[in-house]
């Protein structure tokens, strides 16, 4: 069966230090992987996503994920974080189906 | 880039009354579209599964009697809430599929959501 984990459900970190967001999935199959944000009572926003082609993907806002099959691992990362980017942010797996697996999200504080 | 719409944005209703939110795929067509809904400080649950002209897919443990979903067209989709109950408030988000699968590169394109509130 496929999932997704999301290691932090909160993470903190001061501005302009980096950020890292950890994400773990289970597949059985070639995975497309996702990672969305979303701003308090807004919707998702897409960051970026991984597709079985390079495995660094570089997303919007300076935000980054590598995808390592043999750690089954997609973490988010941004070498310096900025106020704008407290938010609530969720790993997404896509696996052979139309459905999309979520995972539980990580809220990313940022302190001044 | 593909944008999803959704109508209202916020609402509240009067319990046992019937709420219906729309969804609408702006710039491009949309085949499969999807219904989630989010519970505070939770992940997504995916309610439904939308075809356009055919009837919507539902989630175990989703009432298709209370959540009717419409998908009359590839550009929208609706999400009627039947005979609501405070215990349906939620923030209520569509999404789209978009284009046609290429391996495994196809994405969805999400709504900004919907807060319904039932008093």
């Amino acid at each position: 069966a496929q999932s997704v984990t999301q290691l932090d459900s909160h993470v903190s970190v001061s501005e302009g230090t980096p950020v890292l967001l950890r994400c773990n999935y289970s597949s059985s199959y070639s995975p497309s992987l996702f990672w969305y944000v979303q701003h308090p009572n807004k919707g998702l926003q897409l960051l970026l996503k991984y597709t079985s082609a390079a495995t660094l993907v570089k997303g919007i806002n300076g935000f980054e994920a590598e995808f390592k099959k043999s750690e089954t691992s997609f973490h988010l990362t941004k070498p310096s974080a900025h106020m704008s980017d407290a938010a609530e942010y969720f790993c997404v797996v896509s696996i052979g189906d139309d459905k999309i697996i979520f995972g539980k999200g990580t809220r990313l504080h940022i302190l001044p | 880039g593909a944008v999803v719409s959704q109508h209202p944005s916020w609402v509240i209703c009067k319990s046992g009354t019937s709420v219906k939110i729309e969804c609408r795929s702006l710039d491009f067509q949309a085949t499969t579209m999807f219904w989630y809904r989010q519970f505070p400080k939770q992940s997504l649950m995916l309610m439904a599964t939308s075809n356009e002209g055919s009837k919507a897919t539902y989630e175990q443990g989703v009432e298709k009697d209370k959540f009717l979903i419409n998908h009359a067209s590839l550009t929208l989709s609706t999400l009627t809430v039947t005979s609501a109950h405070p215990e349906d408030s939620s923030f209520y988000i569509c999404s789209a599929r978009v284009g046609q699968r290429e391996g495994s590169s196809y994405e969805q394109y999400f709504g900004p959501g919907t807060r319904l509130t039932v008093t």
